[in-house]
């Protein structure tokens, strides 16, 4: 496609479910970044996917979330037994391999956990 | 560690005044600087970019922005604020790996709403 496609755009789930928020990355984007925004927050970093690289998990903020990428393309967020306090949008993002080139966004899965 | 301070969460202006948006950094080694925008409901859009070369950057929808070394500022401007430019608007500075380079991970502001009043 055109840009980075997310799905779903929204996402209700009952506290202690698990989700799985899916990342269609830019054809030919080797990097690919998982970001949460919440009120109070901003962006935060969580994961970071470089080529064959192991991936940059330094923000994911328990082990309820891990992520993966298959075949160097899509990538899935998975989140599981889901609390109220990961209510928020995940944002992805990808870019070619250079630091210095644009991000480019999602427009993000809306989670509510209730 | 790096970081991005965006001085003001709310900012108003009328339609037509000069629009100003503070962003100071901290980094270790010559940072890669960034200014996002994001419009109601819509994700992440770059507005411009600083890596290297010319200090004073222009961007889309009449944007600029200049990188102050001494000063460790990004501030973002635009001389005549329209309606559509009402948004929120993020800074952002690449992290670094090793210690030395920059890579594609950013760093974000807590963000700038910046609204515009007819």
């Amino acid at each position: 496609g055109a840009g980075v496609s997310q799905s779903p755009s929204n996402k209700v789930t009952e506290k202690g479910k698990d989700v799985e928020l899916r990342c269609d990355p830019i054809s030919g984007h080797t990097a690919l970044y998982w970001y949460r925004q919440s009120l109070g927050q901003g962006l935060e970093f969580l994961i970071y996917f470089q080529g064959n690289s192991a991936p940059d998990k330094s923000g994911l903020p328990s082990d309820r979330f891990s992520a993966e990428r298959t075949g160097g393309s899509v990538s899935t967020l998975t989140i599981q037994r889901t609390q109220q306090e990961d209510s928020a949008v995940y944002l992805c993002a990808s870019s070619l391999a250079d630091a210095n080139t644009e991000a480019f966004f999602g427009q993000g899965t809306r989670l509510t956990v209730v | 560690a790096q970081s991005v301070t965006q001085l003001g969460s709310h900012v108003s202006v009328s339609e037509g005044a000069l629009v100003l948006l503070r962003c100071n950094y901290s980094s270790s080694v010559p940072p890669y600087l960034f200014w996002y925008v994001q419009y109601p409901n819509q994700g992440l859009q770059l507005l411009l970019k600083y890596t290297t070369g010319a200090t004073l950057v222009k961007g889309i929808n009449g944007f600029e922005a200049e990188f102050k070394k001494s000063e460790t500022s990004f501030h973002l401007t635009k001389p005549s604020a329209h309606m559509s430019d009402a948004a929120e608007y993020f800074c952002a500075v690449s992290a670094i790996r090793g210690g030395s380079s920059n890579t594609g991970k950013l760093i974000f502001g807590q963000g700038t709403t910046l609204q515009v009043k007819p």
